[in-house]
């Protein structure tokens, strides 16, 4: 079935230590890929996208995401992680061209230990 | 630019009431808005999907008589929760597709209902 997959439910990181998210998608065609980032009861904020292109995304909030057409990978990544990255963050894709329905993986809880 | 406001941020409802969402797009049009349930630690399901001047789509098990969603002008959607019970007590968020920005999401509401 096709599906966005985030295979780690919690990750604990050390306060400026480097951090790896995972990502995988099941669709055939180059999907839209996003990253967004939940505070606790709050709304979602984009902090990065990839469309077309570099396949080597920045975004905000020192982020960067790869994508890896071979492995169906858009992992997101920061060399420096600071306690305030401490979130929920949600891989969502757009499985072909046009914005129809977001689809999500299930998150990843970020705690950053002192 | 491209920021969807929501309100209520919270309600709190007696059993047997209905509580009205609103979602407006500040600063531009949003033809189509998603409306999506997060439940506690868990990521986002879409509910439905409205559209500018025609009925909304809903996602397959959710009630269209329970929760009404309407989509009057270019910037304002709303989702109605119809004679509501314990078990709709939710965090439910909206979603417009913005071009620029890919998807902009409301801050939330959190519904309890008591």
């Amino acid at each position: 079935a096709q599906s966005v997959t985030q295979p780690d439910i919690h990750i604990t990181v050390s306060e400026g230590a480097s951090l790896e998210l995972r990502c995988n998608y099941s669709y055939g065609a180059t999907p839209y890929l996003f990253w967004y980032v939940q505070s606790p009861g709050q709304g979602l904020q984009l902090l990065l996208k990839y469309f077309s292109g570099d396949t080597l995304v920045q975004g905000i909030k020192g982020f960067e995401a790869e994508f890896k057409r071979s492995q169906s990978s858009f992992n997101l990544r920061k060399p420096s992680v600071h306690w305030s990255d401490a979130a929920e963050y949600f891989c969502a894709v757009v499985p072909s061209p046009g914005f129809q329905k977001l689809v999500f993986g299930t998150g990843t809880r970020l705690l950053v230990s002192p | 630019g491209a920021v969807v406001s929501q309100h209520p941020s919270w309600v709190i409802c007696k059993s047997g009431t209905s509580v009205k969402i609103e979602c407006r797009s500040l600063d531009f049009q949003a033809t189509t808005m998603f409306w999506y349930r997060q439940f506690p630690k868990q990521s986002l399901m879409l509910m439905a999907t409205s559209n500018e001047g025609s009925k909304a789509t809903y996602e397959q098990g959710v009630e269209k008589d329970k929760f009404l969603i309407n989509h009057a002008s270019l910037t304002l959607s709303t989702l109605t929760v119809t004679s509501a019970h314990p078990e709709d007590s939710s965090f439910y968020i909206c979603s417009a597709p913005a071009v620029v920005y890919g998807y902009t999401f409301g801050s939330g509401t959190r519904l309890t209902v008591v």
